[in-house]
């Protein structure tokens, strides 16, 4: 079946440093990809949808200049959180819609494919 | 309000017990339902897709009351290995999925 493939699957790094995770389909075209945060013991909360060739669209809440998305091919998508800080740590999970599959319908869930997740810690 | 809602838990119950798990959802365009499930510290995995007409997969059964905007899941003859978080998710045509919180299932020997 279709692999969607995130890296890195956990990373910790200092305050006020950037971190790119990286988030690939690797048998299927991805026109849209979207990036969710993760709290503990909370939902899947979604920050933004990705679309290939174009900006990103950003949920309410979520500071687009500091977690910057870049969808520069079907295949890659790109979440950088920069100036990261203790409040940031979650875990980063993104999805990728099956170009084929998904086209012109409503679509079933066995269309969307979950990366493994990135576990963010920063100190 | 909240997109979607359900009990976050944590039910336990002994092996062999069947359980039942609810949601509701706010928004009435809604086309899509689906449950996943997590494991602790890994991605949602696609547990079913949810119909009007009710569905069944092995020993879990999920049904869809669109007039109510009620989702359900029943788990028959549990297993130690169907200790996990069940996701409740919506879906509008062509966007990403609503996730509930999660109920979390903990099946003891």
């Amino acid at each position: 079946g279709a692999v969607v493939s995130q890296h890195p699957s956990w990373v910790i790094c200092k305050s006020g440093t950037s971190v790119k995770i990286e988030c690939r389909s690797l048998d299927f075209q991805a026109t849209t990809m979207f990036w969710y945060r993760q709290f503990p013991k909370q939902s899947l909360m979604l920050m933004a949808t990705s679309n290939e060739g174009s900006k990103a669209t950003y949920e309410q809440g979520v500071e687009k200049d500091k977690f910057l998305i870049n969808h520069a091919s079907l295949t890659l998508s790109t979440l950088t959180v920069t100036s990261a800080h203790p409040e940031d740590s979650s875990f980063y999970i993104c999805s990728a819609r099956d170009f084929e599959t998904g086209q012109g319908s409503a679509s079933s869930g066995n269309t969307i494919y979950f990366g493994e997740g990135s576990w963010l810690t920063v100190v | 309000r909240k997109e979607v809602e359900q009990d976050p838990g944590p039910f336990n119950v002994p092996e062999g017990a069947t359980v039942a798990f609810n949601c509701t959802y706010s928004n009435s365009a809604s086309q899509s339902f689906f449950w996943y499930r997590q494991d602790c510290r890994k991605e949602p995995k696609l547990l079913m897709s949810v119909y009007s007409s009710g569905n069944e997969d092995g020993r879990f059964t999920a049904q869809l009351n669109r007039a109510s905007q009620y989702i359900s899941l029943l788990i028959r003859d549990s297993k130690l290995s169907d200790s996990a978080t069940y996701l409740c998710v919506v879906r509008f045509a062509g966007t990403a999925l609503i996730f509930g919180k999660g109920t979390t299932l903990s099946v003891s020997s």
